[in-house]
């Protein structure tokens, strides 16, 4: 019930394209879903996050699609980038869970020129 | 601002050594620390969890004997790999929890440990 599945494994995008990548969760108990980007040898860095109140957050080319009945979520990365290739991991935590993230298995993403 | 230092971003032991790895929140209080350990091209794993001040929460499956950490402060948690052997050779990543919020989480560069 812990588990956050993401998909896909990878991803081979054209630059200047839309990326997308999806995530389900099945506790209902998380109530936050951060985003994180992670290049080789270096740690996760946050990216974008959300609320289950709210069904889409944008920030800049990043946006983030909640659906609570489905409990799915999703990031669209607009208009590609070779500097957006890179891992990204969604997560879920819970209030009540004293910080502590649960991630996804992460999605290689490779945006060509 | 929440900024998370490791030290040191990279390491070379010799098998039956010890390694410390120390992680710091520079700019802001975290009463939670979290290690998390990556092997290549696979996601964090989760290794503990430790509260200022408390023992560390150990997660299923990860030896406390050979894993021990130290949250002595309120910016400062170590990890040190006790009798180390290559199949410890990982990257860990700690994170820092900020105090008082549900969420905020940080996580640090990474320490690259290669046991020989």
């Amino acid at each position: 019930q812990q588990q956050v599945k993401q998909s896909p494994q990878s991803l081979i995008v054209q630059k200047g394209g839309i990326s997308i990548i999806n995530c389900a969760y099945e506790n209902t108990a998380f109530d936050y879903f951060p985003w994180y980007q992670q290049f080789p040898g270096k740690g996760p860095a946050l990216l974008i996050a959300i609320r289950p109140d709210v069904s889409e957050k944008k920030e800049g080319r990043f946006t983030i699609s909640f659906n609570k009945s489905a409990k799915q979520f999703s990031l669209h990365i607009m208009d590609s980038q070779p500097g957006d290739s890179a891992t990204y991991f969604c997560a879920a935590s819970a209030a009540g869970g004293y910080q502590k993230v649960t991630f996804g298995t992460g999605t290689k993403l490779q945006v060509i020129p | 601002g929440a900024v998370v230092s490791q030290h040191p971003s990279w390491v070379i032991c010799k098998s039956g050594t010890s390694v410390k790895i120390e992680c710091r929140s520079l700019d802001f209080q975290a009463t939670t620390m979290f290690w998390y350990r990556q092997f290549p091209k696979q996601s964090l794993m989760l290794m503990a969890t430790s509260n200022e001040g408390s023992k560390a929460t150990y997660e299923q499956g990860v030896e406390k004997d050979k894993f021990l950490i130290n949250h002595a402060s309120l910016t400062l948690s170590t990890l040190t790999v006790t009798s180390a052997h290559p199949e410890d050779s990982s990257f860990y990543i700690c994170s820092a929890g900020r105090t008082g919020s549900s969420y905020e989480q940080y996580f640090g560069p990474g320490t690259r440990l290669t046991v020989t």
